[in-house]
């Protein structure tokens, strides 16, 4: 079946610092590719996506492009803030989503 | 703001008693979506319902229902808790842009 693998986590860096979260999938067919962030004590936010081959999502500075070659969808980002801090999921899929197991991001000032 | 709704969002009960879990979705969306999410198993897929009618199902145990009612929201019903049975639960919707919409969850404490 479909699966997604994260790097393990915790993740701990410092303000300004780049971030990348490695992805990784498997999965039949050409699925959609998301990741989502979780705040503490909140639900799951959508933060980008990509539908399709080479497609980049970006939001709020992250950045993530769908690389069927590798079957990667890493999640970049230039410059943390602490603000960032938080549990990172991705997850792939068409309407019900598999997800990875997060990856916990803490980020000092 | 996500537009899912969920309530309540703490729940505390004991052993073998029967809960249940209210959702309303985003308007417009007829999908709903439950997840479970646990230190150990982090996020396993329950069931979807699309427009009232069981649409897939995943890892949910025997001793869970759900439903999804004429106006579009949803409940999900747990019996007979267990321990371990303890996690956050998860509703989410989609709309035809793809992608799920999470509501704040329930925080189920099985005592």
């Amino acid at each position: 079946g479909d699966s997604v693998t994260q790097m393990e986590g915790p993740v701990t860096l410092s303000e300004e610092a780049c971030l990348t979260i490695n992805c990784t999938y498997t999965a039949t067919g050409y699925p959609s590719l998301f990741w989502y962030v979780q705040y503490p004590g909140e639900g799951l936010q959508l933060l980008l996506k990509a539908t399709k081959a080479d497609d980049k999502g970006s939001n709020k500075g992250f950045e993530a492009t769908y690389r069927k070659e590798t079957t990667s969808f890493h999640l970049e980002k230039g410059s943390v803030q602490v603000s960032d801090s938080a549990v990172y999921f991705c997850a792939l899929g068409a309407q019900k989503l598999v997800f990875g197991q997060g990856t916990r991001l803490t980020i000092n000032p | 703001d996500s537009g899912v709704t969920q309530t309540p969002k703490h729940l505390i009960t004991a052993t073998g008693q029967r809960v249940t879990l209210r959702c309303s979705p985003r308007s417009g969306d007829l999908s709903v979506y439950w997840y479970q999410q646990s230190l150990d198993q982090g996020l396993q897929f329950l069931i979807q319902y699309y427009n009232g009618e069981e649409r897939a199902k995943g890892n949910i145990l025997e001793r869970f229902s759900a439903q999804q009612f004429p106006d579009l929201h949803s409940e999900l019903n747990l019996s007979s808790l267990e321990l371990g049975d303890s996690a956050l639960y998860f509703c989410a919707s989609s709309g035809p842009g793809g992608g799920l919409f999470f509501g704040s969850g329930t925080q189920l404490s099985v005592l």
